[in-house]
């Protein structure tokens, strides 16, 4: 069984630049969630879809950042415009359930922002 | 607000020591804990779980925590490491009814051979 896979690994932008993150989900996990680690500092909650909708965007840090689930499969991410504190390691995650299941993390998608 | 602290940044240990990585929480509902762990050039996985029941539990690796309500801590152990345990260690807090996971800040092992 594929894990969640997440595109690109690496990207460097320059600032004011867009930048589109992909993740896609284990099949059949209707939970898919986004975090962000900036460097040194822990990993934060973005945002969690359950199927395609946005059940909990509380974490999102402004309105620069767009997160879409179309059709309740994969997931993409948009940062437009980016901005030098953007850049940090962006993981996704899945899970079946909300309680009693874990959640499995893509290896992320490291965004640097020049 | 729920938070999770861990005591540890970097944790440098010799081969066949024991470790104990500390994580505290704080949540007043009822709460799933987990270890995860990256490993260099790894995504995130799960070392082990906590959803109810025996309050020590073990997970992959020889890896073991221990639940205890009244300290709220979910301390992470592990006698003895060996050098591939180097790796960085998350704690996560889950409250029961969102799916949102809450991490502490990460400590990072090296185990020297």
């Amino acid at each position: 069984e594929a894990g969640v896979t997440q595109f690109p690994s690496h990207s460097v932008i320059e600032k004011g630049q867009t930048v589109t993150l992909r993740c896609d989900p284990i099949s059949g996990h209707d939970n898919l969630y986004w975090y962000r680690r900036v460097m040194g500092k822990e990993i934060k909650f973005l945002l969690h879809f359950v199927k395609e909708s946005k059940q909990d965007e509380s974490g999102m840090p402004n309105n620069r950042f767009l997160a879409e689930r179309t059709g309740g499969t994969y997931s993409t991410l948009k940062v437009q415009p980016a901005e030098l504190e953007d850049s940090g390691v962006y993981f996704c995650a899945s899970s079946q359930d909300l309680s009693n299941t874990e959640a499995f993390f893509g290896q992320g998608t490291r965004l640097t922002v020049v | 607000a729920q938070s999770v602290s861990q005591h540890n940044h970097h944790v440098i240990l010799s081969e066949a020591a024991s470790l104990e990585l500390g994580c505290n929480y704080s949540y007043g509902g009822t709460v799933n804990l987990f270890w995860y762990v990256q490993y260099p050039g790894q995504h995130l996985q799960l070392l082990l779980k906590y959803f109810s029941g025996d309050p020590l539990v073990k997970g992959i690796k020889g890896f073991e925590a221990e639940f205890i309500k009244s300290k709220v801590s979910f301390n992470l152990r592990k006698p003895p490491v060996q050098w591939s345990d180097t790796a960085e260690y998350f704690c996560a807090v889950r409250s029961g009814n969102t799916g949102k996971l809450i991490f502490g800040q990460g400590t990072t092992l090296q185990v020297k051979p």
